[in-house]
């Protein structure tokens, strides 16, 4: 059964970096077209996706906020850890990671996300 | 911002047939994978359709989806009212170093 949770400080400071951490199990990310994806939804608004890496270590990020992002896996210890820099109350957001099965199987199964708050 | 446009609001009375459009362009729908999203209130998203049209493990076939070029569609028949919720489509895009891209999110009223 695969499963993933979302962990991280639930307030930050305007300009300060936040680091989440996705932990997950029931699945590899050394596996073949396996990948771990983060989403992120501000209240009341859209789903926006943010970054994902996958198996091979490849990562993407969205184009708008690449510059504020990285994304990396610990596969020893099934972690992957999403860090955004700069924080501004306009990130005040649920974030969720996810999984992802493969090319055509996008974000399978989500952790129950995590809200974080920007504020002074 | 989103990238994919659906419309904003749907509605329908228990067993009705209702559909969501979801319309993109060449470097999204156009060449990739479609799935689908319903967010129950308060709740994470659920896959509802992968590979434009299947549907995993315990979805009821009362949801189905297309996809012709650059648009998509997903149809809920016989309406129920605990399909009440968000619905989402989205892509990966092309574009740039390629990144997935979510719809603008369809509230649907039963």
């Amino acid at each position: 059964q695969i499963t993933l949770k979302e962990s991280g400080p639930t307030l930050v400071k305007p300009t300060e970096t936040l680091t989440l951490t996705c932990s997950f199990s029931g699945f590899s990310l050394d596996s073949t077209s396996v990948g771990v994806g983060w989403i992120r939804q501000p209240p009341g608004k859209a789903l926006e996706w943010l970054a994902v890496i996958y198996w091979d270590d490849d990562a993407r990020y969205s184009p708008s906020l690449q510059s504020r992002l990285t994304i990396t896996k610990d596969t020893s210890k099934n972690h992957v850890v999403l860090t955004m820099t700069n924080m501004d109350p306009g990130d005040t957001a649920t974030y969720y990671c996810a999984h992802r099965r493969g090319a055509d199987y996008n974000y399978d199964l989500w952790g129950q996300g995590t809200l974080v708050s920007v504020s002074s | 911002q989103s990238v994919l446009t659906q419309p904003p609001s749907a509605s329908g009375t228990p067993g009705q047939r209702v559909t969501i459009s979801c319309s993109g362009s060449s470097s999204n729908i156009g060449g990739n994978y479609v799935q689908w999203f319903q967010q129950l209130p308060g709740t994470a998203p659920k896959l509802l359709i992968y590979g434009n049209n299947k549907r995993p493990s315990g979805v009821p076939d009362r949801f189905s989806a297309s996809k012709s070029g650059t648009s998509a569609s997903l149809a809920i028949s016989g309406l129920r009212s605990e399909d009440e919720a968000d619905y989402y489509c989205a892509a990966w895009d092309d574009r740039l170093s390629g990144s997935y891209v979510f719809g603008t999110g369809t509230t649907v009223t039963v």
